[in-house]
């Protein structure tokens, strides 16, 4: 296994847009999360899986953004009529579930909104 | 609210100098924390963790402090090598108990320039 993978790697859309995002996490990893950063700042959290279940929502996920993990292996995240405040950097990371367990980050999907 | 803040956006320093990277937080029950190095078109990687439990972790080049006290944990590469030019980022994960997952929490980051 080569680490964490994410497709695609950018993304150019109009506004109003939808586009979906994949990740694929380390294989033996059941946490998985998803990041944003935008420039100038760190990454920020937006939600994460344990398994197949969505644990826990950032209030940066607002209603146009969803994200599954159906069969606890990788996941998509979906943002629907994609506004020009969306562009930045997803980011995709996975763990071993314990508390202080390293996550692993995938190289990102880069989105710009026109 | 920034719980946790970088605030030097940039740093430059010669090759073999010694580089300071600063991180403060704003929380003591923060027991634990991470240096993530992130370079252009790529996510970030882990460097360098160390729990509240001690002051100092080694690994190599790359020694990270906690001063308690202050609230303030630093990172420091000796020698600094130009391969080591990136975006340096400090974390913490939540506070025990606050929730069942490990979210990172992010500074701003500061990149390091390494000057050959």
């Amino acid at each position: 296994d080569t680490g964490v993978s994410q497709d695609p790697r950018h993304k150019i859309t109009k506004r109003g847009q939808n586009v979906t995002f994949r990740c694929d996490p380390i294989s033996e990893h059941n946490r998985l999360y998803w990041y944003r950063q935008t420039l100038g700042q760190g990454p920020e959290f937006l939600t994460y899986f344990q398994n197949e279940a969505q644990l826990e929502k950032s209030r940066l996920l607002s209603d146009r953004f969803s994200a599954e993990r159906p069969k606890g292996s990788f996941s998509t995240l979906e943002i629907q009529r994609t506004e020009q405040g969306d562009s930045a950097m997803y980011l995709c990371a996975s763990s071993f579930s314990a508390r202080q367990e390293t996550q692993y980050f995938g190289p990102g999907t880069r989105l710009l909104v026109l | 609210d920034q719980q946790v803040k970088q605030n030097s956006p940039s740093l430059s320093v010669q090759e073999g100098r010694i580089s300071i990277l600063n991180c403060d937080y704003t929380n003591s029950m923060f027991d634990y924390f991470l240096w993530y190095k992130k370079y252009p078109a790529e996510g970030p990687t882990f460097l360098i963790s160390i729990s509240s439990i001690k002051d100092k972790n080694e690994d190599g080049r790359f020694t990270v402090f906690l001063n308690k006290s202050a609230k303030h944990l630093s990172l420091h590469i000796v020698p600094s090598q130009p391969g080591d030019s990136a975006v340096y980022f400090c974390a913490a994960p939540p506070l025990i108990g606050e929730t069942s997952g490990s979210r990172l929490t992010f500074g701003e980051g500061t990149q390091l320039t390494v000057n050959p």
